[in-house]
């Protein structure tokens, strides 16, 4: 399948800072991205849709403002967590939709997470 | 609202017996279904994909799907301690963005 590299895998910050995830598609081009989190022993809760060139779709309940994603081009896409507090902390998670040749389908391929914590 | 419903188990079952993993959806117009394992602290894994009725089969795993009664479900043959994880059910309406609803998983332990 296709690979999706997500940067870093873990981050520690004081509270108050701002932390950078990346998600970047190795081998084929990914016109949406889409970023989730996901508390202890919850299910993945999609956060926004990101769109190359243009502004992410948040779902409702999401601070636009605090978790600001910039996709600007068609193999990287950045989720900045601003102002960081404990409550934030948890395991991000992005995800790009690409074509799986042995599969013969397009499939939603996951990058490897981000485990946020904030102190 | 779409939701997707599945026991959380958690799931035990012994080593080398079938392990079954079930999951509803109420969305009707649902196109696409996948089952995903999720080690703890790692990111979900596709396992398999299913976009028709009926049953698919990939080596040790079987995706069974009846869109009738809006239902899919996972086999495990011959389970194996490596198996044990959470399982996220998901599906997707095929409307062009690819946004997956996803379920809140099925913990399954193989236990030795």
């Amino acid at each position: 399948g296709a690979v999706v590299s997500q940067h870093p895998s873990r981050v520690i910050c004081k509270s108050g800072t701002s932390v950078k995830i990346e998600c970047r598609s190795l081998d084929f081009q990914a016109t949406t991205m889409f970023w989730y989190r996901q508390f202890p022993k919850k299910s993945l809760m999609l956060m926004a849709t990101s769109n190359e060139g243009s502004k992410a779709t948040y779902e409702q309940g999401v601070e636009k403002d605090k978790f600001l994603i910039n996709h600007a081009s068609l193999t990287l896409s950045t989720l900045t967590v601003t102002s960081a507090h404990p409550e934030d902390s948890s395991f991000y998670i992005c995800s790009a939709r690409g074509f799986d040749a042995g599969q013969g389908n397009t499939e939603a391929f996951f990058g490897q997470g981000t485990r946020l914590t904030v102190v | 609202q779409k939701e997707v419903e599945q026991n959380s188990g958690p799931l035990s079952v012994p080593e080398g017996a079938i392990a079954s993993l079930n999951c509803t959806y109420s969305d009707r117009v649902s196109q696409s279904f996948f089952w995903y394992r999720q080690y703890s602290g790692k990111s979900p894994e596709l396992i398999m994909s299913i976009y028709s009725n009926g049953d698919k089969e990939d080596g040790r795993f079987t995706a069974q799907l009846n869109k009738a009664s809006q239902y899919v479900s996972l086999l495990i043959r011959d389970s194996q301690p490596s198996d044990s994880a959470t399982y996220l059910c998901a599906f997707h309406s095929g409307a062009g963005s690819y946004q997956l609803t996803f379920g809140k998983g099925t913990k399954l332990s193989v236990i030795p």
